[in-house]
């Protein structure tokens, strides 16, 4: 009954691959939202949906691409992986934007 | 200048002191403040949140914020081994929805 969950946990590929990141949430929640947490542990808002809706766009690259099919999930995809794109990569909801954000636990992404 | 400023430490405190984090901001704009604690290898979880100056209690836990000098506190009573963790200071804005997250501040509480 975990309320925020990502699959994989672990994603070990090589460069120039193409992978995709999953998150679903049994919260309820209308928003989500995608994080990058790099080696230095800073933690970063890349997107944001609400109601399946556009509204968090930071600066990151184009390869990027997330999908709401629905309010209860998120996804991410990335095109051409490269180096720097190692992280940690968190999904979270929240009950509006301006709501406690409630976070899954990670999935760690290596390049090789 | 970060728009999120915490001591990375780390922070080592004996079992039952009474610990401080502390974080500043640059951004007028922000309008309320979380603390979220990371254990290693696992998501932020959410320990408090307020929207107001002033002080809130949760526990052994107590969030501290005083906007006129953006400045935000957490403090931690009777703190434990099982307290030792990342706390993440994260300030929010309305208007753009998101939360602007420190860098974390690194907790050792020895027994």
């Amino acid at each position: 009954d975990t309320a925020v969950s990502q699959t994989p946990k672990y994603l070990v590929t090589q460069m120039g691959n193409d992978k995709s990141i999953k998150c679903e949430q049994n919260l309820g929640h209308d928003t989500m939202y995608w994080y990058k947490q790099d080696s230095k542990k800073f933690l970063k808002i890349m997107f944001s949906y609400n109601n399946k809706e556009l509204i968090i766009n930071e600066t990151v690259p184009n390869r990027f691409s997330p999908k709401s099919p629905d309010k209860a999930h998120l996804n991410l995809h990335i095109n051409s992986l490269e180096l720097g794109d190692s992280a940690v990569y968190f999904c979270a909801s929240s009950q509006g934007k301006d709501q406690p954000q409630h976070f899954g636990d990670g999935t760690r992404l290596s390049i090789l | 200048q970060k728009e999120v400023e915490q001591d990375p430490g780390p922070l080592s405190v004996p079992e039952g002191a009474i610990v401080s984090l502390n974080c500043t901001y640059s951004n007028s704009a922000f309008q309320y403040f979380m603390w979220y604690r990371q254990y290693s290898r696992k998501g932020p979880e959410l320990l408090m949140y307020t929207y107001s100056s002033g002080n809130k209690e949760d526990g052994r836990f107590t969030a501290q914020v005083d906007k006129s000098s953006k400045y935000i506190s957490l403090f931690i009573r009777d703190s434990q081994p099982s307290d030792s963790a990342t706390y993440l200071c994260a300030p929010g804005s309305s208007n753009t929805g998101k939360l602007i997250f420190g860098q974390g501040t690194t907790l050792q509480v020895k027994p």
